[in-house]
């Protein structure tokens, strides 16, 4: 089955870290770029972060709001993508979201994962 | 910062067809191509339309997309009731390096 399931959202004060993990399934993840997108409460969607895929050298990008704090990383071993969070704010209180690549059959994005940031 | 500009809400009856657009610029809509996303109500958004007008498969052919320049627009023909839903396009943006979201359009069935 093809899939993705996020895990490891929760709470956390502000400047705390949070790792996130997403467990691909059902289609070749090495072969595909990767992203985290997010959407804070009653909000639209923001691209956090992508990886490039593995045969590309695994180039990673990120938004400004996260560049230097936020890193991708993927483990084409386990078919895990990650997503590790330092230095937290309020403002990144929001439902993470494992991005597939955009295929013409396409991948389902996951559930997401909850982060809040509060004290 | 999202810098796609899409307007907040459009709506129609059953049957009728919406059009709304998604507004860039030569970074963004104008070098590459959009994809458009469906977000139903409390579920995670839906890839609706890629490469500007291509659907993937299991998407009805009563959405179509089309890119001129640096706008592109979303077509739902013959709405349905279930069609209510948030809908977002997508690019990458060679000046920030990154992926940018539109600001989303909410979509009502009267």
């Amino acid at each position: 089955e093809v899939q993705l399931l996020e895990s490891g959202g929760g709470l956390v004060q502000p400047g705390g870290s949070l790792r996130l993990s997403c467990a691909a399934s059902g289609f070749t993840f090495s072969s595909y770029a990767m992203s985290w997108v997010r959407q804070a409460p009653g909000k639209g969607l923001e691209w956090v972060s992508t990886i490039s895929a593995s045969v590309s050298g695994g180039k990673t990008y990120y938004a400004a709001s996260v560049k230097g704090r936020f890193s991708i990383s993927r483990d084409t071993s386990t078919n895990n993508l990650y997503l590790q969070m330092n230095s937290l704010r309020v403002e990144d209180t929001a439902i993470y979201y494992c991005a597939p690549p955009d295929l013409p059959a396409p991948i389902p994005w996951g559930q997401g994962t909850l982060v809040t940031v509060s004290s | 910062q999202s810098v796609l500009t899409q307007p907040p809400s459009a709506s129609g009856t059953p049957g009728q067809r919406v059009t709304f657009s998604c507004s860039g610029s030569n970074s963004n809509i104008g070098s590459d191509t959009v994809n458009w996303y469906q977000q139903l109500p409390g579920t995670a958004p839906k890839l609706l339309i890629y490469s500007n007008d291509q659907r993937p498969s299991g998407v009805p052919a009563r959405f179509s997309g089309s890119k001129s320049g640096t706008s592109a627009s979303l077509a739902i023909s013959g709405l349905q009731s279930e069609d209510e839903a948030d809908y977002y396009c997508a690019a990458w943006d060679a000046s920030l390096n990154g992926r940018i979201f539109g600001t989303g359009t909410k979509v009502t069935v009267l």
